[in-house]
């Protein structure tokens, strides 16, 4: 019963680093989302994915990338960290769009 | 566009009290609305969810109606318990739009004290 797993649940980066955060589901889920999470300011979508091989841009794209080769991995990139990305991120996958989701652990990241 | 307004935090109760958390919204097409609970440490659990108007989702002894009227989904429980204290987000997934998008509030953090 893993559900969503995320790889790594934390990280210290400096800035101008670069850095992959994972996100895995096994519950054959179409549907997969990254959210960043800051205090006073709730969740904020970053980017999400309808498939495998699809990406869309959320609520908060800037400074982010994903990819999505496989269905049940939904990776979200740091090309070059700042420290405005200081944030916990967490990963979703739902069955459908309008269907509940299922939230991973969270990864804390923080960027000096 | 969307939104999500949530009673501003923190809500402390002594334990058996009842416990009211507001969450009114803006939406565009016909939402869904959720409530979601975030305890320490933890991502999001979904807590309980209701799809048309007058729905009453209910889980754990937490309720809570979708009320179009008053374009409201308030989320009651009769009496918390210490282990009741998280975070507690309101959220509307819009079906009418195209591009998708989750909405959520900006989260209550309740205390129960014992």
């Amino acid at each position: 019963n893993a559900g969503v797993t995320q790889t790594p649940k934390f990280r210290v980066l400096k800035t101008g680093q670069s850095m992959t955060l994972l996100c895995a589901q096994d519950m054959n889920h179409e549907y997969m989302y990254w959210y960043r999470q800051d205090p006073g300011m709730g969740l904020r979508l970053i980017h999400y994915s309808v498939g495998e091989g699809t990406t869309a841009k959320g609520e908060v794209p800037d400074g982010y990338n994903v990819s999505r080769l496989k269905k049940q991995n939904f990776l979200l990139g740091l090309e070059s960290a700042a420290p405005s990305q200081t944030s916990v991120y967490f990963c979703a996958s739902s069955y459908g769009l309008d269907q509940p989701q299922h939230f991973g652990d969270g990864t804390r990241l923080s960027i000096l | 566009g969307n939104s999500v307004t949530q009673m501003e935090g923190p809500v402390t109760l002594s334990e058996e009290a009842f416990l009211t958390i507001n969450c009114t919204y803006t939406a565009t097409g016909y939402p869904s609305l959720f409530w979601y609970v975030q305890y320490p440490g933890e991502g999001l659990q979904l807590l309980l969810k209701a799809t048309k108007a007058d729905d009453k989702g209910s889980n754990k002894g937490f309720e809570a109606t979708y009320r179009k009227e008053t374009t409201s989904f308030h989320l009651e429980k009769g009496s918390v318990q210490v282990s009741d204290s998280a975070v507690y987000f309101c959220a509307l997934s819009d079906r009418g739009g195209s591009n998708y998008k989750l909405t959520f509030g900006k989260g209550t953090l309740l205390t129960v004290n014992p």
